[in-house]
């Protein structure tokens, strides 16, 4: 079975460009989870979907960062303008929608805003 | 605000003995509790888990111990080997909520 898939796996751009995270879930997965790691705050919440509608975005740091689920096959999350304060690793994860069940993450994607 | 916590960054064990990680968390809401595994460059892994009902969880060599008491849980791999070398994360969530949160993870290394 086809994991999470997170693309691209490595992301280097300048300050102030638009950048775009994409993730396909685990087919039949109804959740969808934004993470991102740091090494000052760890691994952090930053939003997540149920059947493509967003739940919770406390996490979410600034207006700069949205995400959208259009259909369940397909999430972005989209930080415009970037800063290098973004850097870090953004994780996707997906899960059933069943009590007790655990979070499959993708293999992240690496984030570098120069 | 810090809800779960891994108060050791690191463990280092010698192969074939027992490595022992341990989580504490401060939301009494909490009732689902679940151990990642991460290498370099990959997502977290699921590992083992562990519902409030139970107090220990079992597969191969890996075992799971809560507390609810202290709210303390705890994760026994026995014996440890070369490939369990990697970050252990900690994750804590309540069955009528899907959000889970993670502690900052202990990393472990199995010297030979």
């Amino acid at each position: 079975d086809a994991g999470v898939i997170q693309s691209p796996r490595h992301e280097v751009t300048e300050m102030g460009q638009e950048v775009t995270l994409r993730c396909k879930p685990i087919s039949g997965h109804d959740y969808l989870f934004w993470y991102r790691q740091t090494m000052m705050r760890g691994l952090e919440l930053l939003i997540y979907f149920n059947n493509n509608v967003p739940i919770d975005d406390s996490g979410m740091p600034e207006d700069r960062f949205s995400a959208k689920m259009p259909n369940a096959s397909f999430s972005t999350l989209k930080i415009q303008p970037s800063e290098p304060r973004d850097s870090a690793v953004y994780f996707c994860a997906s899960s059933l929608r069943i009590s007790n069940q655990p979070q499959h993450f993708g293999d992240g994607t690496r984030l570098s805003i120069l | 605000d810090q809800q779960v916590k891994q108060n050791s960054p690191s463990l280092s064990v010698q192969e074939g003995r027992i490595s022992i990680l341990n989580c504490d968390y401060t939301n009494s809401m909490f009732d689902y509790f679940l151990w990642y595994k991460k290498y370099p460059a990959e997502g977290p892994t699921f590992l083992i888990s562990i519902s409030s009902i139970k107090d220990k969880n079992e597969d191969g060599r890996f075992t799971v111990f809560l507390n609810k008491s202290a709210k303390h849980l705890s994760l026994h791999i026995v014996p440890s080997q070369p490939g369990d070398s990697a970050v252990y994360f900690c994750a804590a969530g309540g069955s009528n909520d899907y959000k889970l949160s993670f502690g900052a993870g202990t990393t472990v290394t199995v010297r030979a």
